[in-house]
């Protein structure tokens, strides 16, 4: 079984430029998480996509957007970029493990760096 | 906001030593997640705690959880260098995962 896949694996801009990282899920997930893990910090939420739609959104500036497709795949799209946006962007896709519990498998991330 | 709290920050133990590190969470909860990650990898999955009083094992590793003490801990026995990596213990609270600040294992032969 193919695991969580992102694309690409390095992406280099210069402030105010936009960025487009993609993420697919495990076949059959249909939950998609966004997270950015900036150096030497933990994961901080950014995003949850379930059935194409926005299920909550964490504590970051509109200029952080995103999308689910039709096949489950996902965009995270961030405008105007700033310095302090340079991370590892971590996409996840769960699986039902139990009555309303989900785990989360991790792809292997997206680097941004922002010039 | 719901906060999770890890310590050790940062912990460097003898191979075949014993250790605890400790992630304490500010919300009822009775979902605990363990994850390993390895520098420049992403996050492997290690251990799901779903009820109180919930211990799980694998190889060197023990997960156990407290959700009266919202406190979960990650015991490592005759600890090795191929455990060295960054631990994050993660909180779900059915809306959203919050992770832990992470705890930087290194394993000193």
């Amino acid at each position: 079984e193919a695991g969580v896949t992102q694309s690409p694996t390095h992406l280099i801009k210069t402030r105010g430029q936009q960025a487009t990282l993609r993420c697919s899920p495990i076949s059959g997930h249909t939950s998609v998480y966004w997270y950015q893990q900036a150096l030497g910090l933990g994961l901080q939420f950014l995003l949850w996509y379930d059935e194409g739609e926005e299920r909550n959104r964490g504590n970051f500036p509109p200029r952080f957007s995103g999308r689910q497709f039709p096949n489950y795949s996902s965009e995270l799209n961030v405008n105007a970029l700033e310095l302090e946006d340079s991370a590892l962007y971590l996409c996840a896709s769960s699986s039902e493990i139990g009555k309303g519990v989900y785990e989360q498998y991790f792809g292997p991330g997206t680097r941004l760096t922002v010039t | 906001e719901l906060k999770v709290e890890q310590n050790p920050l940062f912990l460097s133990m003898q191979e075949g030593k014993n250790y605890t590190i400790y992630c304490n969470y500010s919300t009822t909860s009775d979902r605990l997640y363990w994850y390993r990650q390895d520098p420049g990898k992403s996050l492997e999955s290690l251990f799901v705690l779903l009820s109180n009083g919930a211990v799980k094992q694998e190889g060197r590793l023990m997960a156990s959880l407290d959700t009266k003490a919202r406190l979960s801990t990650l015991h490592i026995t005759a600890a090795v260098h191929d455990l060295s990596a960054t631990y994050f213990c993660a909180v779900d609270t059915g809306n959203q995962f919050y992770f832990g600040t992470g705890t930087s294992l290194t394993v000193i032969p």
